[in-house]
C-alpha cells in the first residue's frame, strides 16, 4: 500500500532562518506531487506540484521554492523565513490519471 | 477565475442534530468533485467523490450531493456525532491535461454535546 511521510510535524524558527521540509511517498511510482500551505482560518493554497523528478511548477509568487531530486521525494525550502510564511503545510500525491489526491499528516510552522 | 467557495464558514449544532454545507463553484472543466474532512492539525481525508452524471453518494452518515449544471454541491451530515467536529473541504478537480485540484476554504463544523 502506498504511504506518505511528511517532517517534521512541528517547526519552530527564527526569521530570516532557512527551512526545509520534506516529503516522501512509497509504494507508487512518479507520483504527481503537491506542496500545500494552509493559513489560520484560510482554505488550503497550492503551492507547488510536480509531474516528475526535476519538474516543479509555481502556483503563487513567494519566499518558497520546492525540488524533486528523487521520483518520490518533495523538498519545501527557504533561504530567508518570514513571518508570513507561518502555517500548516502539507504535502499530498497522487496518481497520475487518478482521482484522489492524499495528504500527508502536516507540519505546522512558526515564525517567530 | 478557477474557485470554490464554501457556506458557512463555520457552524455549531448539537450532537444527534442534522446539518448541510455547501459548495459552489466555478472550476471549469470540471472532472469531479470531492469532500474531505480534515481534522484539527492534520491532513484532509476524502469522504466522497461525484463526477459529473452522478447526482446523489452517501458514505455512512454522509450524503453528498452534485447538480453540474448549477455547479453546487452540498454535503448532508445525518444524527451528528462528536467526531464529526473538523473541517469538510470541497475540492474541484479540472479536466486538464495536468491534475489540478482547486480548494474550497473550507466549512469548520463543532458538534456540541
Amino acid at each position: 500500500s502506498q504511504t506518505i511521510h511528511q517532517w517534521p510535524a512541528t517547526l519552530v524558527q527564527p526569521v530570516g532562518s532557512p527551512l526545509s521540509l520534506e516529503c516522501t511517498v512509497e509504494g507508487t511510482s512518479n507520483p504527481n506531487l503537491y506542496w500545500y500551505r494552509q493559513a489560520a482560518g484560510r482554505g488550503l493554497q497550492l503551492l507547488f506540484y510536480s509531474v516528475g523528478i526535476g519538474q516543479i511548477s509555481s502556483e503563487v509568487p513567494q519566499n518558497l521554492s520546492a525540488s524533486r531530486p528523487q521520483d518520490r521525494q518533495f523538498i519545501l525550502s527557504s533561504k530567508k523565513l518570514l513571518l508570513s510564511d507561518s502555517g500548516f503545510y502539507l504535502c499530498a500525491w497522487a496518481p497520475v490519471g487518478g482521482t484522489e489526491a492524499f495528504f500527508g499528516q502536516g507540519t505546522r510552522l512558526t515564525v517567530v | 477565475k478557477n474557485q470554490v467557495e464554501q457556506s458557512p464558514q463555520s457552524l455549531i449544532i448539537l450532537e444527534g442534530k442534522n446539518c448541510t454545507l455547501q459548495c459552489n463553484y466555478t472550476v471549469s472543466p470540471f472532472s469531479n468533485l470531492r469532500w474531505y474532512k480534515q481534522d484539527t492539525g492534520r491532513g484532509p481525508v476524502s469522504l466522497t467523490i461525484m463526477t459529473f452524471s452522478e447526482n446523489t453518494k452517501s458514505n455512512g452518515r454522509y450524503t453528498a450531493t452534485l447538480d453540474a449544471d448549477t455547479k453546487q454541491s452540498s454535503l448532508h451530515i445525518t444524527a451528528s456525532q462528536l467526531s464529526d467536529s473538523a473541517s469538510y473541504i470541497c475540492v474541484v478537480k479540472r479536466n486538464t491535461g495536468f491534475q489540478k485540484l482547486v480548494f474550497g476554504t473550507g466549512t469548520r463544523l463543532l458538534v456540541s454535546p
